[in-house]
């Protein structure tokens, strides 16, 4: 069984740089897609980005001028930076494995960690 | 973006109650559409993916139906355990997107 789990610092002061990182235990990082989603009780679900084992990436045009995600295959792990964060980047962030029949878009989610609350506050 | 639509926001139902949720994209996204169970202070769980295929171990209670732009999440028989939030997700077009949720209540 997949298992995937969120890692990084709950707090986080606005102006610096968000940085989680996820690792996948019961499965390899490869062929697969792996995203980034966070949540936040007045946005609802955003789909951040996501990377291929490869290492092709795909972000959030709303945010992608302020985020980065990498794959370590050989760690089995894929994390996010998010940079120049304020407030509004409050949420709890999940990572997600994405696997199945693709859309343009990405592909379906079958897997996700437990989420982990980062709060940006000085 | 797509906009997701979920219908309605919140309902209240009883066990052994047959549920439908329906979503509705802004415009077509042919059956790249998923479902998503959430408990509270728990992650997303995966139900649907491709409109209707059911998620490894997901009971046959869950189905789901449509295509293009209307679609629908049925529970056949309302347990205790399916009280919970319910999203759709488009990911057929560049963003993904989700709906806004379905509270289920007792």
């Amino acid at each position: 069984q997949v298992q995937l789990q969120e890692s990084g610092p709950g707090l986080v002061k606005p102006s610096e740089t968000l940085s989680l990182t996820c690792s996948v235990s019961g499965g390899s990082t490869s062929p697969y897609y792996w995203s980034w989603i966070r949540q936040t009780p007045g946005m609802g679900l955003e789909w951040i980005g996501n990377v291929y084992y490869s290492g092709r990436t795909k972000y959030n045009p709303s945010l992608r001028s302020r985020i980065t995600i990498s794959v370590d295959t050989s760690k089995n792990q894929f994390s996010l930076q998010m940079s120049s964060v304020t407030a509004a980047d409050t949420a709890v962030y999940y990572c997600a494995r994405e696997s199945g029949y693709c859309g343009d878009g990405s592909c379906p989610i079958d897997y996700w960690g437990q989420g982990t609350l980062v709060t940006v506050s000085s | 973006d797509i906009q997701m639509t979920q219908s309605p926001s919140s309902l209240s139902a009883s066990v052994g109650d047959r549920v439908t949720i329906t979503c509705r994209a802004s415009q077509g996204i042919s059956n790249h559409l998923a479902w998503f169970q959430q408990k509270p202070g728990k992650a997303p769980k995966s139900l649907i993916s491709a409109a209707f295929t059911l998620q490894s171990g997901v009971p046959s209670k869950f189905s789901g139906s449509g295509s293009g732009t209307d679609f629908t999440l049925t529970i056949s028989s309302l347990q205790p355990e399916d009280f919970a939030t319910y999203y759709c997700q488009q990911y057929n077009s560049f963003p993904p997107t989700f709906g806004g949720g379905t509270k289920v209540e007792i």
